[in-house]
């Protein structure tokens, strides 16, 4: 079974630095690219960033470039996002997706990651 | 980029056919994806490619394009259907969803 799994829940103050992951199993890690997808009350799904785990190629969503970072490590099938100085707008639900290279729909997605930003 | 605007809410009786559109100016030439998501829940697709229900979901979920709108129809709508559903395309190289629309079974 496909099956993506990501960390749990984090709280977080502000500056503090942050890593979720997102580990997958059931298939060829390097052969399927992993987004990060957040989750805002009132805002809906924002899509962040996609990473590409056979070569960490990445692209950014200019709405997150340069305040997040998504990478991989290929041993053990995993991806991870992350921030070095959170702020209390970063709140939210993060949800980590499967999808081919060929700009095709998400499937399956992590169970959700939430992460609370508060002093 | 592209923009997709959804209502952000319908109603549907129990039994009756709810239809959820997605409209972008862009629409008529990209792949359109529809998700739902399920409070405390991960998000799954329903319809990927305009049309085509992946194995697993009910075939009262179907979907349509035509010109610059796609549409999600869910034909005798159940009282487990009542979640947020969200269109999805890609503006190469970013994904882009729509806001979302609450479908409500009454």
């Amino acid at each position: 079974e496909v099956q993506l799994v990501q960390s749990g829940a984090e709280v977080k103050k502000p500056g503090e630095s942050l890593r979720i992951s997102c580990k997958a199993s059931g298939y060829t890690f390097t052969t399927f690219w992993i987004s990060w997808v957040r989750l805002v009350p009132g805002k809906g799904l924002e899509w962040m960033a996609r990473i590409d785990p056979s070569d960490s190629y990445t692209n950014y969503s200019p709405s997150f470039q340069g305040h997040v970072t998504v990478s991989t490590d290929r041993s053990i099938n995993t991806a991870f996002l992350q921030w070095s100085s959170l702020k209390a707008s970063d709140t939210g639900l993060y949800f980590c997706g499967r999808h081919d290279g060929g700009l095709n729909w998400f499937d399956p997605w992590g169970q959700g990651t939430l992460v609370t930003v508060s002093s | 980029s592209d923009e997709l605007a959804q209502p952000l809410s319908v109603s549907v009786a129990l039994g009756q056919t709810a239809r959820i559109s997605c409209g972008g100016s862009n629409i008529g030439i990209r792949n359109v994806h529809w998700y739902q998501l399920k409070p405390g829940q991960a998000p799954v697709v329903v319809i990927y490619r305009e049309t085509n229900r992946p194995s697993g979901i009910p075939e009262r979920f179907s979907g349509s394009k035509s010109g610059n709108t796609a549409t999600l129809t869910i034909s005798g709508a159940q009282a487990g259907d009542e979640a947020d559903y969200y269109c999805q395309v890609w503006d190469n190289p970013t994904a882009v969803f729509g806001g979302g629309t609450k479908l409500t079974v009454l």
